[in-house]
């Protein structure tokens, strides 16, 4: 079955510190992958995706990730993080094969120390 | 700007009840979404509609309905509410379909049920 590991439930990173959030996926072919951030009492937004070619993806905020087909992996990844960067961070992937259906990981909760 | 907008931030209703949740996108977007969101659980999909009056479910359809009578306009219905149906709702849209188009969210509906 298709699925999304996000296997840190929570991240605690000192400010300026770098970032890198871990995503991994199972399915048979390269899916459409993506990286939404959900802001407190907020819905989600894109950070960025990831469709075909390059595969170091460059997305808001400063975010980039890179996509590595042998590790079946799509890594969220920030050089210097902000207060303002914790919030919740959700890797989803979307079958190539013409279905609707997104499959989200479970989210990674990010904190911040000042 | 586009938008998605859920008409109530904060519901609390007694078991039992019928509860309308609703979702509004002025974004022409053929492809609406409803999804529960539940700490550790991630995002799952209850239903979606990719036009008017046309409905899939999802992952957790049971106890829960829409209706889709006009393309902005998507409604989560629960005929009667359980406890066991405390959470936070999502609403999506997206205009691509079966090619990983963006997911744009509302802030979420959070629904008690007492």
């Amino acid at each position: 079955a298709q699925s999304v590991t996000q296997p840190d439930i929570h991240i605690t990173v000192s400010e300026g510190a770098s970032l890198e959030l871990r995503c991994n996926y199972s399915y048979g072919a390269t899916p459409y992958l993506f990286w939404y951030v959900q802001s407190p009492g907020q819905g989600l937004q894109l950070l960025l995706k990831y469709f075909s070619g390059d595969t170091l993806v460059q997305g808001i905020k400063g975010f980039e990730a890179e996509f590595k087909r042998s590790q079946s992996s799509f890594n969220l990844r920030k050089p210097s993080v902000h207060w303002s960067d914790a919030a919740e961070y959700f890797c989803a992937v979307v079958p190539t094969s013409g279905t609707y259906k997104y499959i989200f990981g479970t989210g990674t909760r990010l904190k911040v120390l000042a | 700007d586009v938008k998605v907008t859920q008409s109530s931030r904060y519901l609390v209703k007694r078991t039992g009840e019928k509860v309308f949740l609703e979702c509004v996108q002025d974004m022409d977007h053929e492809n609406m979404f409803w999804y529960r969101q539940d700490p550790g659980l991630g995002l799952r999909l209850i239903y979606f509609s990719y036009d008017v009056k046309m409905k899939e479910k999802g992952d957790i359809p049971e106890g829960y309905s829409v209706s889709r009578e006009k393309k902005e306009r998507f409604s989560l219905i629960l005929e009667s509410a359980s406890t066991n149906q405390t959470s936070m709702y999502l609403c999506a849209s997206s205009l691509l379909s079966g090619e990983g188009g963006e997911l744009f969210f509302g802030e979420g509906s959070r629904l008690t049920v007492l």
